[in-house]
């Protein structure tokens, strides 16, 4: 059974810190992460994805890859307002060619205070 | 509007009652998937398609639950004899082969009284 933990939060950061939200995972054969941001009364809406180890950085966005630890996080620079939302982290079997779909975190719910 | 079309976005109804949703991917997307979200989870995985084929369906979560998509298409969900715990966000989700980034609905929130 695939797990994707993530801490539920709330994690408080104020505005213009940056927010780093962090995500372990169980498969060792997960090869492809994602990161969805949710607001409130919403559907997932996909942020960013990373498929190698290190950073891959989009705009204020910035994902990290780390497959020998089995850990995936996001850093959020500047956080804004804006960005207070759960961020669900998703993994992929690549055994499974796409029928399992993704299998996500509980998410971890952000706040940023003004 | 060409991002994925999900109705009704709520629907209220009666312990016992069948109920079914509609899902319209995004025209090109050839593979469709159902999942599920109750309140403080994230969305749990129920069914694929690609195309008009059924290509998993061992995660439906009983034999109350069915889904189709007769002309790889759209797709609906139907949940018979509704319980109180099949209350929950039904999301809807496309993608294209070949491609693992899934592009989600507005979901239906169902609630069972």
């Amino acid at each position: 059974q695939k797990e994707v933990e993530q801490n539920s939060g709330p994690l408080s950061v104020p505005e213009g810190a940056i927010a780093s939200l962090n995500c372990t995972y169980s498969d060792r054969v997960s090869q492809s992460f994602f990161w969805y941001r949710q607001y409130s009364g919403k559907s997932p809406e996909l942020i960013m994805s990373i498929y190698s180890n290190g950073d891959k950085e989009d705009g204020r966005f910035t994902a990290q890859l780390n497959k020998a630890s089995q850990y995936v996080s996001l850093l959020i620079r500047d956080s804004q307002p804006s960005d207070s939302a759960t961020y669900l982290c998703a993994v992929i079997d690549p055994r499974g060619g796409g029928a399992d779909g993704l299998t996500f975190g509980k998410g971890t719910h952000l706040i940023i205070q003004p | 509007d060409t991002g994925v079309s999900q109705n009704p976005r709520h629907k209220i109804t009666k312990r016992g009652q069948n109920v079914t949703f509609r899902c319209d991917p995004i025209s090109e997307h050839n593979r469709l998937y159902w999942y599920r979200q109750t309140l403080g989870q994230g969305p749990e995985f129920l069914t694929y398609f690609q195309n008009e084929a059924q290509l998993e369906k061992s995660r439906l979560l009983s034999d109350r639950f069915s889904a189709e998509r007769p002309k790889g298409s759209f797709s609906t969900l139907e949940i018979q004899r509704t319980e109180q715990g099949d209350s929950a966000m039904y999301l809807c989700a496309s993608s294209l082969i070949g491609s693992e980034k899934l592009f989600f609905g507005s979901g239906t929130q169902l609630s069972v009284l």
